[in-house]
């Protein structure tokens, strides 16, 4: 597609259960990225994808949390037992490259957990 | 530990002037730093970088100024308009690392006409 997609746009979940957020990236990039942006806060860094390459998964906040790309191309992170500071705006962005300036983000998923 | 700080939240500024967006950050190893802007609803898009080899980059009413000694750099908007009201994200990285940003708070710059 021309852009980073993302699904849903909006979540509510209740405290305990699991969520499923997806992306498809670009056609053709090869890096992958999951962000977060709670409130009032700046994008924090989750995880990247990188071709075939083991992704880093420096940021994923507990091991609550999963990310996988299959295929190299669409991603789904997914959340376990899910609490309400999970809350958050998860954004994920690609790129063809290595280079900063090719991240583009898609406009993100709104989770609430009640 | 907040690496990339943006400590005001807010800035307005009349249509016309200049808007001034500042970054502080604490890693000395950071030496790569963009600016992203986002709207509501939508994902950050990418405005404007600098190496830190460079002192300053220019892109139309955009410039970046980077001061390595005070790791500061600041986002210059000239002259502002109405639709430059949006969130700014300063970000930085380390070349050589995977290409992971990391971010500041943001700030939100209305432009009143």
């Amino acid at each position: 597609g021309a852009g980073v997609s993302q699904s849903p746009s909006n979540k509510v979940t209740e405290k305990g259960k699991d969520v499923e957020l997806r992306c498809d990236p670009i056609s053709g990039h090869t890096a992958l990225y999951w962000y977060r942006q709670s409130l009032g806060q700046g994008l924090e860094f989750l995880i990247y994808f990188q071709g075939n390459s083991a992704p880093d998964k420096s940021g994923l906040p507990s091991d609550r949390f999963s990310a996988e790309r299959t295929g190299g191309s669409v991603s789904t992170l997914t959340i376990q037992r899910t609490q309400q500071e999970d809350s958050a705006v998860y954004l994920c962005a690609s790129s063809s490259d290595r280079g900063f300036y090719g991240y583009t983000f898609g406009s993100g998923t709104r989770l609430t957990v009640v | 530990d907040q690496q990339v700080k943006q400590n005001s939240p807010s800035l307005s500024v009349q249509e016309g002037r200049i808007s001034i967006l500042n970054c502080d950050y604490t890693n000395s190893m950071f030496d790569y730093f963009l600016w992203y802007k986002k709207y509501p609803a939508e994902g950050p898009t990418f405005l404007i970088s600098i190496s830190s080899i460079k002192d300053k980059n220019e892109d139309g009413r955009f410039t970046v100024f980077l001061n390595k000694s005070a790791k500061h750099l600041s986002l210059h908007i000239v002259p502002s308009q109405p639709g430059d009201s949006a969130v700014y994200f300063c970000a930085a990285s380390i070349t050589g690392a995977n290409s992971k940003l990391t971010f500041g708070k943001g700030i939100t710059l209305s432009v009143r006409p």
